[in-house]
């Protein structure tokens, strides 16, 4: 069993829609999440920190479930320059980042 | 962040050759890690570099395949040696950044023919 499992999609949403992502991750002993964005031949780059009590960075917004060992991303006011592969990602204590296949997003006009 | 200069971009080798990749970070670290990613798939994890010791291998991943050097704090290399076209792949260095993030190499796009 793969320990980040996300939908890999793709959404095709238009300008403006909001959109969520989930993934689980099987480590409960993760402590560390993150979520990535890889645009298309580019190296993934960090899209933010998700942390138990949710953070907001402008039209994104992570959330945290330890219980359920649930990650999610919501965009808002989708934007074209939006379109990119999402990567869900839990740490390890040990530093290693374990990765999800990723999840497609299109955004159209 | 730190900023990491990653050579090559890309190659194409032939198969039973191997192929060194270097990754130069613009300030000290700790550890490092070499990453690859496959076609379609996910990234996993090859090896964690340490200055002054021997590189820590994850499972699936020997030494003799993916030799790696760390000579200092700023510099690795990792070696895909004795290649097959199964070794075609993005390979990508890694090295912790701020509130914990990871930052990466802009990677080394490898097709062995």
């Amino acid at each position: 069993r793969k320990e980040v499992e996300q939908d890999p999609g793709p959404f095709n949403v238009p300008e403006g829609a909001t959109v969520a992502f989930n993934c689980t991750y099987s480590n409960s002993a993760s402590q560390s999440f993150f979520w990535y964005r890889q645009d298309c031949r580019k190296e993934p780059k960090l899209l933010m920190s998700v942390y138990s009590s949710g953070n907001e960075d402008g039209r994104f917004t992570a959330q945290l479930n330890r219980a359920s060992q649930y990650i999610s991303l919501l965009i808002r006011d989708s934007k074209l320059s939006d379109s990119a592969t999402y990567l869900c990602v839990a740490g390890d204590s040990g530093y290693a980042l374990n990765f999800g296949k990723g999840t497609s997003l299109l955004v159209t006009p | 962040s730190a900023v990491i200069s990653q050579k090559p971009s890309r190659d194409i080798c032939q198969r039973g050759t191997s192929l060194t990749i270097q990754c130069q970070v613009d300030s000290q670290v700790t550890m490092m890690f070499w990453y690859r990613q496959q076609p379609g798939q996910s990234l996993t994890l090859i090896a964690t570099a340490n200055q002054g010791s021997e590189a820590t291998y994850e499972s699936g991943f020997v030494i003799d395949k993916f030799p790696i050097s760390r000579p200092n704090l700023t510099f690795s290399t990792l070696t895909v040696s004795n290649m097959s076209p199964e070794d075609s792949s993005i390979y990508l260095c890694s090295v912790p950044g701020a509130n914990y993030g990871y930052t990466f190499g802009s990677g080394t796009r490898l097709t062995v023919v």
